[in-house]
C-alpha cells in the first residue's frame, strides 16, 4: 500500500537517450512534484502540478517535461539526457498545496548517466 | 530572500546521548517549518511541522522542536537517541497557503555511535 510510488527505482542510461520516471499518489492528494537531489544531497523543486495543472515551474532545461494525466499521476520526461542529470528524482504530493499539511514523498529514483 | 540554513553538515552522537540540529530560516511572511529525515535509500519522512500556536512541537519517533521568532530558528531535539536514529535530517520552510514550494536546507547528517 505504497502511499506514493515511483518507478524505476534505478536507472543506468546513456548520455544522449530519453528516459521516463513515473510516479502514483494513492493518497487522493491534489498536488504534485518533482525535486531533484543532487549529489550533496541538495533538494530543489522541478515542477508541481495541482489537479493536472502546472502551477510551478523552476528554471529547469526544456528536455525535462512533466505530463500529469490525471491528479494521481505525474511523469517525468527527460530527453537528451547528459551527465549533469545523474541525480535522486524524487516524486512528493500534498494535500491540496498548502505548505500546512506537509509533503509525502516517493522512495525515489536514482539516475545515472553514462 | 528565503532560505534556510543548517550550519552542522555533519553531527555523531553516542547512543543515549542528547541531540540537538541547528535550523534558522530567513522569510519574509510567517514561516511554515518543517522537518523531515531521509534513511539511506529512502524518499524523505515528515518528522514535524510549525505554523501556529505552541512554539514547541512534538513529532514522530520522540522528536521535538521549538520554533523561536526571535532568533528565526526552529531546532529539532531529541533526548535520547537510538542508533536507528542515524540518517540525513532536512529543516524546510513553506510560505503561506497559495505557495506551492518549500525551500530545504542542505541537510545535516547524524552518525550514532554504539
Amino acid at each position: 500500500d505504497t502511499a506514493v510510488s515511483q518507478t524505476p527505482k534505478y536507472l543506468v542510461t546513456q548520455m544522449g537517450n530519453d528516459k521516463s520516471i513515473k510516479c502514483e499518489q494513492n493518497l487522493g492528494h491534489d498536488t504534485m512534484y518533482w525535486y531533484k537531489q543532487d549529489s550533496k544531497k541538495f533538494l530543489k523543486i522541478m515542477f508541481s502540478y495541482n489537479n493536472k495543472e502546472l502551477i510551478i515551474n523552476e528554471t529547469v532545461p526544456n528536455r525535462f517535461s512533466p505530463k500529469s494525466p490525471d491528479k494521481a499521476h505525474l511523469n517525468l520526461h527527460i530527453n537528451s539526457l547528459e551527465l549533469g542529470d545523474s541525480a535522486v528524482y524524487f516524486c512528493a504530493s500534498s494535500q491540496d498545496g498548502s505548505p500546512s499539511y506537509g509533503y509525502t514523498f516517493g522512495s525515489g529514483t536514482r539516475l545515472t548517466v553514462v | 530572500a528565503q532560505s534556510v540554513t543548517q550550519p552542522d553538515i555533519h553531527i555523531t552522537v553516542s547512543e543515549g546521548a542528547s541531540l540537538e540540529l541547528r535550523c534558522n530560516y530567513s522569510y519574509g511572511a510567517t514561516p511554515y517549518l518543517f522537518w523531515y529525515v531521509q534513511s539511506p535509500g529512502q524518499g524523505l519522512q515528515l518528522l514535524l511541522k510549525y505554523f501556529s500556536g505552541d512554539t514547541l512541537v512534538q513529532g514522530i519517533k520522540g522528536f521535538e522542536a521549538e520554533f523561536k521568532r526571535s532568533q528565526s530558528s526552529f531546532n529539532l531535539r531529541k533526548p535520547s537517541v537510538h542508533w536507528s536514529d542515524a540518517a540525513e535530517y532536512f529543516c524546510a520552510v513553506g510560505g503561506a497557503s497559495g505557495t506551492y514550494k518549500y525551500i530545504f536546507g542542505t541537510g545535516t547528517r547524524l552518525k550514532v555511535l554504539a
